[in-house]
C-alpha cells in the first residue's frame, strides 16, 4: 500500500511570510495528525481530524496556524504569519481510526526553515 | 497522565555488537508501548508495539523490547548492530483513554565500523 505523501518536502521562507503543507493519508485511513517537530525532540501532536472533524487541537497555536480537512481524506496545514521559532519539520501521521490502538503511519516530512 | 523517559540521548557501539536504548514510562492506565526509528530527512517506522499481551515483544530488523511493569521500563535490544541502525529511535507511550501517543526525547544510535 501506498505511504502517507506529504510535501512539498522542503521549504525556505522569511519571517511573517505566509506558507502551507499538504497531505495524503494512506488510502481509508479516517485518522489524521499534524505533528511538529523541533531538532532534537520529539514530535508535538498540532492537531488530529476523525474524517473531516477536528477531535483535537489544544496545542495549535491558533493565532497563526490553521488546518483543514474538507473532504476527509488529504489535509493541510497553513502557518500565517511565520515565526522564527516556527522552524521544525511538520509530520503528518494517519491511523486507520475506530476502536482500538492502532499505530499510526507517519510520511518523510516536510522541514521549514525560517529566515 | 502519562510520560516516557528515554535515558540516553546518544548510544555508540561497534557493528556486530549489542545494542540497547533504555525507556522507562509513567502512565495512568495499562498503557500500550511502542518504538519508532527515524532515518536522517524520513518519518518515523514502527519497530515495535506492546499492547498487553506477551511481554516480550518481537519486532522488524531483528530488534525486540521487553515491557516490565515493576520496572515500569521497555528497553529496546538488538543483539548485533548494523550499520544501518544508525538512526534517532523515539520510545511512545498511547494513552488507552484516547490513543494519543507521548514521544520521548529521543536517543540517537551511531554505529562504528
Amino acid at each position: 500500500e501506498a505511504g502517507v505523501a506529504q510535501s512539498p518536502r522542503y521549504k525556505i521562507i522569511e519571517k511573517r511570510q505566509s506558507v502551507a503543507f499538504w497531505c495524503n493519508p494512506i488510502s481509508g485511513h479516517a485518522t489524521l495528525y499534524w505533528y511538529q517537530q523541533i531538532l532534537g525532540q520529539g514530535p508535538k501532536l498540532l492537531i488530529q481530524f476523525q474524517n473531516n472533524g477536528v477531535v483535537d487541537d489544544s496545542q495549535l497555536p491558533k493565532d497563526r496556524f490553521s488546518a483543514e480537512r474538507l473532504k476527509g481524506v488529504d489535509s493541510t496545514l497553513k502557518i500565517q504569519p511565520a515565526k522564527l521559532e516556527d522552524s521544525a519539520v511538520y509530520l503528518c501521521a494517519s491511523s486507520p481510526g475506530g476502536q482500538g490502538n492502532q499505530p499510526q503511519h507517519f510520511g518523510d516530512g516536510t522541514r521549514l526553515s525560517i529566515l | 497522565a502519562q510520560s516516557v523517559t528515554q535515558l540516553d540521548s546518544h548510544v555508540s557501539v561497534s557493528e556486530g555488537t549489542p545494542v540497547l536504548l533504555r525507556c522507562n514510562y509513567s502512565s495512568s492506565y495499562s498503557p500500550s508501548l511502542f518504538w519508532y526509528v527515524q532515518h536522517p530527512n524520513k518519518g518515523l517506522q514502527l519497530l515495535l508495539k506492546y499492547t498487553s499481551a506477551a511481554t516480550l515483544v518481537k519486532g522488524i530488523n531483528g530488534f525486540e523490547a521487553e515491557f516490565k511493569k515493576s520496572e515500569t521500563s521497555f528497553h529496546l535490544t538488538k543483539p548485533s548492530a548494523h550499520m544501518s541502525d544508525a538512526a534517532e529511535y523515539f520510545c511512545v507511550v498511547s494513552r488507552s483513554n484516547d490513543y494519543k501517543l507521548s514521544f520521548g526525547a529521543g536517543t540517537t544510535v551511531t554505529v562504528r565500523a
